[in-house]
């Protein structure tokens, strides 16, 4: 139990266009969603936590205007990075937490490879 | 700041042998401690975790060990398998305003020979 799918695993995209990548939990509805980000040889940076219902709330030096995150429902969150730049490329990672739990542990989805050119 | 610091970026074991990798944090405020995994181009993976009430956890092969006064921990893995060789970070959170939000290391890389 417990599956975190996210779409798509990989993606190419011209500069200056849109990207939206989608993180579903499977099996278990999510109130908070997080998403996370990746360099080569990095640790895993939060980005912003997502809240189903409400505005997402970023971490400090991440802009809330690039990269919008809607969470329409308990199972969706959505990641959309808007007029990529080749500085965007990077992995990124949802994960999400059961709703109602405290001490459960994360579950990550597979993360997408975004690459921009 | 590097609140959770994994210092040794690479550990190479024999299989059969214990593997040992550590962890360290700064912030007093997390209570919560876990283990990932993870593979190239995949999500993490979780393995373990720990409460700060307590001092360690085993699960099969894995143990996570807490040592809050020097705000040190690690995970063992007895008898490590090739299968182990990938990433493991570290991570902790803090409860209250900070529910939820993972602080990882940067992770070290184990690789066990057969």
């Amino acid at each position: 139990g417990a599956v975190v799918s996210q779409h798509p695993s990989w993606v190419i995209c011209k500069s200056g266009t849109s990207v939206k990548i989608e993180c579903r939990s499977l099996d278990f509805q999510a109130t908070t969603m997080f998403w996370y980000r990746q360099f080569p040889k990095q640790s895993l940076m939060l980005m912003a936590t997502s809240n189903e219902g409400s505005k997402a709330t970023y971490e400090q030096g991440v802009e809330k205007d690039k990269f919008l995150i809607n969470h329409a429902s308990l199972t969706l969150s959505t990641l959309t990075v808007t007029s990529a730049h080749p500085e965007d490329s990077s992995f990124y990672i949802c994960s999400a937490r059961v709703k109602g739990s405290y001490n459960s542990p994360l579950h990550f989805g597979n993360g997408t490879r975004l690459t921009v050119t | 700041d590097q609140q959770v610091k994994q210092n040794s970026p690479s550990l190479s074991v024999q299989e059969g042998r214990i593997s040992i990798l550590n962890c360290d944090y700064t912030n007093s405020m997390f209570d919560y401690f876990l283990w990932y995994k993870k593979y190239p181009a995949e999500g993490p993976t979780f393995l373990i975790s720990i409460s700060s009430i307590k001092d360690k956890n085993e699960d099969g092969r894995f143990t996570v060990f807490l040592n809050k006064s020097a705000k040190h921990l690690s995970l063992h893995i007895v008898p490590s398998q090739p299968g182990d060789s990938a990433v493991y970070f570290c991570a902790a959170y803090a409860g209250g305003t900070s529910y939820g939000k993972l602080t990882f290391g940067q992770g070290t890389i184990l690789t066990v020979h057969p």
